[in-house]
């Protein structure tokens, strides 16, 4: 099976280091979506690309937030000086990128953060 | 393993029966939508998809109806089965974006 893979499954973190997280989306796949997702919530959207460039990022990407997709393969989420409110489960997703109106997107699944 | 959506509304059909899931979508602009099913400790699974030009798609086992004029979508599931459950998201895409808004979701409980 050569889905979406993210890696660390789990990570466990003291308030104010910094962590970060890898997604490896389904080969040749064109765009990469990062959400994040809370108990009884549905996955926020965080950013995205189309391949390399980072087209759209939410407002919820504070300047902790960056990501990176640096050859427009494998992409990075990293989280500096951790806060509590940051723990959750971060979801990675990647579709196709051949289809201008909408597409199914493939989520990995996630890495799940725990802030003490 | 840890649960998705412990305060989720809750649906509980019988093994067998027919089950409805409802969600109200908020830009009238979205031109696509996703029904997505998440098991415990794993990722959204996609379902099913419909445009914004179509009011109706049907899958295996799965219909989703969209309704535009009060921008609803709803998800229907023939012969529910055990395997079924799980928590249930639609998503919505605006016009011109790639950004996927999830609505809140609904968890499906089957009984046998």
């Amino acid at each position: 099976d050569t889905g979406v893979s993210q890696n660390p499954r789990h990570k466990i973190t003291k308030r104010g280091q910094n962590v970060t997280f890898r997604c490896d989306p389904i080969s040749e796949h064109n765009r990469l979506y990062w959400y994040r997702q809370t108990l009884g919530q549905g996955p926020e959207f965080l950013t995205y690309f189309q391949n390399e460039a980072q087209l759209e990022k939410s407002r919820l990407l504070s300047d902790r937030f960056s990501a990176e997709r640096p050859k427009g393969s494998f992409s990075t989420l990293e989280i500096q000086r951790t806060e509590q409110g940051d723990s959750a489960m971060y979801l990675c997703a990647s579709s196709p990128g051949d289809r201008g109106w909408g597409e199914t997107q493939y989520f990995g699944p996630g890495t799940r953060l725990l802030v003490l | 393993g840890e649960s998705v959506g412990l305060h989720l509304p809750t649906l509980s059909v019988q093994e067998g029966d027919n089950s409805i899931i409802n969600c109200a979508y908020s830009n009238s602009a979205s031109d696509y939508f996703i029904w997505y099913k998440q098991e415990s400790g794993k990722g959204p699974q996609f379902i099913i998809d419909i445009r914004s030009n179509m009011d109706k798609r049907q899958g295996q086992r799965v219909t989703v109806l969209l309704n535009k004029t009060v921008k609803h979508l709803s998800l229907q599931i023939a012969a529910t089965q055990p395997g079924d459950s799980a928590v249930y998201f639609c998503a919505e895409k605006g016009t011109g974006t790639y950004k996927y808004i999830f609505g809140t979701g609904t968890r499906l409980k089957v009984l046998a």
